[in-house]
């Protein structure tokens, strides 16, 4: 089965610096990565999403970059804000109607004033 | 709107009581999905469901019994539980049909779970 890492499990940053988790996956089949946010007593949040057959894809102060040879796939923050303080989980799925999301175990990020 | 709803949001149960959690969408779904998630770590898939029917069982002990009644409703049905079995559950569901969003899943804010 799939299996992802994911590195580092937390992170300090000022207000203002950028962020970067970065995970690596097993299955080569597997072809959809997402990213969730995780806050305190909340479920997880969809932030950003890439597909296999795209490499880069940015949502304003996010982007997230995959390299499918090495199977790596990274999230990047710019800008932190306080508000971006969460835990991050990303994921790895085959494509299908009902597939099994495998995640990485977490980044807790702090962004500190 | 991407809203999956979940109930109740607290509970608290005895080993041999018998109760429900109950999840909700209106999107229009055809696959929902029910995640187990201990403290600090990430959520774990239990079951799926594919247009009504039961796709995956992650060979969850039979103490949890998941139920999909209608497109929109996803029950699990919780009996004789382990303290062990404390966690947040977490449902989720996705478009379930073929298409570039089929594999978005969308969460609820989940149920926590407390085994006396």
């Amino acid at each position: 089965g799939e299996n992802v890492e994911q590195h580092p499990s937390t992170l300090s940053v000022q207000e203002g610096d950028s962020a970067v988790i970065k995970c690596t996956y097993s299955d080569s089949a597997s072809n959809y990565f997402p990213w969730y946010k995780q806050e305190l007593g909340k479920g997880p949040q969809l932030i950003i999403d890439i597909r296999s057959n795209v490499g880069e894809k940015k949502d304003q102060r996010i982007a997230v970059t995959l390299n499918k040879t090495a199977k790596h796939f990274s999230l990047h923050i710019t800008e932190t804000q306080p508000e971006d303080s969460a835990v991050y989980f990303c994921a790895a799925s085959r494509s299908g109607t009902a597939s099994k999301l495998t995640f990485g175990t977490g980044t807790r990020l702090q962004v500190t004033l | 709107d991407t809203e999956v709803t979940q109930t109740p949001k607290h509970l608290v149960m005895g080993m041999t009581n018998k109760k429900s959690l109950k999840c909700e969408q209106h999107m229009g779904h055809r696959a929902m999905y029910w995640y187990k998630q201990k403290a600090k770590k990430p959520p774990e898939l239990m079951f799926v469901y594919s247009y009504e029917k039961l796709s995956i069982n992650e060979s969850v002990p039979s103490r949890f019994s998941p139920e999909c009644p209608n497109s929109s409703l996803l029950n699990l049905h919780l009996h004789a539980l382990q303290p062990e079995d404390s966690a947040l559950y977490l449902c989720a569901s996705s478009q379930g049909t073929r298409g570039v969003f089929q594999n978005i899943q969308y969460f609820g804010a989940g149920t926590r779970l407390s085994v006396l």
